[in-house]
């Protein structure tokens, strides 16, 4: 099965920059999207198709994908970015939708 | 406004089914650039997708979970449903559905509106 990691936790100064990775086997090939998680609150999906942002998404949050790593940056990180990340991609060799393993952003 | 909404049971016993129903609005199930995925979330742990069915009621499971997961859909009534058999403690956790939605190629699509989740305990 498709494998998708990221580093538990990414700890960041405000007006810094974060960069969370996700790494998968050609994930490159492949369509990534980016959920912020806030406690007790569903995903909320902030990149989509490795680098569009939905509506409502500031411009602070980018995306990019190639070879092996995606990686979602926030720009000028602020007190409410804190949040769990999760990538996800669509594993078409088995139908099935895999999400990574989560990386908690704190803000310092 | 599209808004997804899930429903069911709170506590569900060991060994029992778990039925839990997606109600969504604001767009059809037979779009066809859009789909339902259920998707669960232990407390403290990451998201784990679990199913998901489109509009031409193609479906795909989890594979660890397969046996145990049927997904349907009604769209007269905008619900899709999930039923997982066999409960265990282990399956305590939030569960939610989300949307799909693929301009060219559906399944790639992202979960761009989930609904608010429903937290399931499995207990004797």
């Amino acid at each position: 099965s498709y494998v998708l990691t990221q580093p538990p936790s990414v700890s960041v100064a405000p007006g810094q920059t974060a960069r969370i990775t996700c790494g998968g086997n050609n994930i490159g090939s492949k369509s990534v999207h980016w959920y912020q998680q806030k406690p007790g609150q569903a995903p909320v999906l902030v990149v989509y198709d490795d680098s569009d942002r939905p509506s409502g998404i500031p411009e602070r949050f980018s995306g990019s994908n190639s070879g092996n790593t995606a990686t979602l940056t926030i720009s000028r990180v602020e007190a409410g970015d804190e949040a769990d990340y999760y990538c996800q991609v669509w594993d078409s060799s088995s139908d099935h939708h895999v999400f990574g393993t989560g990386t908690k952003v704190t803000v310092l | 406004q599209v808004t997804l909404k899930e429903s069911g049971p709170v506590l569900v016993k060991p060994t029992e089914t778990l039925t839990l129903t997606c109600t969504v609005s604001g767009f059809s199930l037979s779009n066809a650039r859009m789909g339902v995925s259920w998707i669960r979330q232990p407390p403290g742990k990451a998201l784990e997708w679990l199913a998901h069915i489109f509009s031409n009621d193609e479906k795909s499971y989890s594979t660890s979970l397969k046996s145990r997961l049927t997904i349907s859909k009604d769209t007269s009534k905008s619900q899709v449903v999930l039923t997982m058999t066999n409960m265990d403690p282990v399956d305590t956790a939030t569960y939610y559905c989300a949307r799909i939605y693929g301009m060219i190629v559906v399944e790639e699509g992202a979960f761009d509106i989930w609904g608010q989740g429903t937290m399931v305990t499995v207990s004797s």
